[in-house]
């Protein structure tokens, strides 16, 4: 089975600044997603990452605030722009391959905002 | 009414005793169903895949009931190491396979 991995793992951040997310697949994939994990909650989609075009957003959530990147086949970046203590919780990357249509999740970020 | 709704609990069971958790949707055109398992402070892990006819995996069977548009969870003979949250999945159907995430059950098995 694939790898899956993301980086920083956690961080404390102040409010105003801007952290980037890393999302790295060790095989190809064909789709990836971003999450969200707000304390106590479940999971909510922000965004499906598109190679090499932008990303599609759900409901909500804005490009300005989280910028996506997906240059190739195995990795993307989510941005967490110009944060605030509600932009705390757990960002989550998932992947998905043509041949089966279950997603496969990445250890998560912990993003704390003070 | 949300797209996918699950009881919270938490369910609380001896180890040893048989659970169920049921899981409703409100999209009847919904094709593709899972279950997720997700331990405390971890990403939720693939569980089982449920399929029309139903599918059992080890302790573990999950069924689909699509007149009444839910599906369920069984667990049979609990494990201490059962204790987590189950999260009930639906696949949207607009072709983007995009996920619909139910809140989760939170399940204790104690000893």
């Amino acid at each position: 089975s694939a790898v899956i991995s993301q980086k920083p793992s956690r961080d404390i951040c102040q409010r105003g600044t801007s952290l980037t997310i890393q999302c790295q697949v060790d095989s190809q994939v064909t789709m990836m997603f971003w999450y969200r994990q707000q304390p106590g909650q479940s999971l909510t989609l922000i965004a499906t990452a598109n190679q090499g075009s932008e990303a599609t957003y759900e409901s909500g959530f804005v490009i300005d605030k989280f910028p996506i990147s997906r240059p190739n086949l195995t990795f993307s970046t989510l941005t967490v722009s110009n944060m605030s203590p509600e932009d705390s919780s757990i960002y989550l990357c998932s992947v998905r391959w043509d041949i089966s249509y279950e997603q496969y999740f990445g250890p998560g970020t912990r993003l704390t905002v003070t | 009414r949300k797209e996918v709704e699950q009881d919270p609990g938490p369910f609380n069971v001896p180890e040893g005793a048989t659970v169920a958790f049921n899981c409703t949707y409100s999209n009847s055109a919904s094709q593709s169903f899972f279950w997720y398992r997700q331990d405390c402070r971890k990403e939720p892990k693939l569980l089982m895949s449920v399929y029309s006819s139903g599918n059992e995996d080890g302790r573990f069977t999950a069924q689909l009931n699509r007149a009444s548009q839910y599906i369920s969870l069984l667990i049979r003979d609990s494990k201490l190491s059962d204790s987590a949250t189950y999260l009930c999945v639906v696949e949207d159907t607009s072709g983007t396979y995009k996920y619909i995430f139910g809140t989760g059950t939170r399940l204790k098995v104690l000893a």
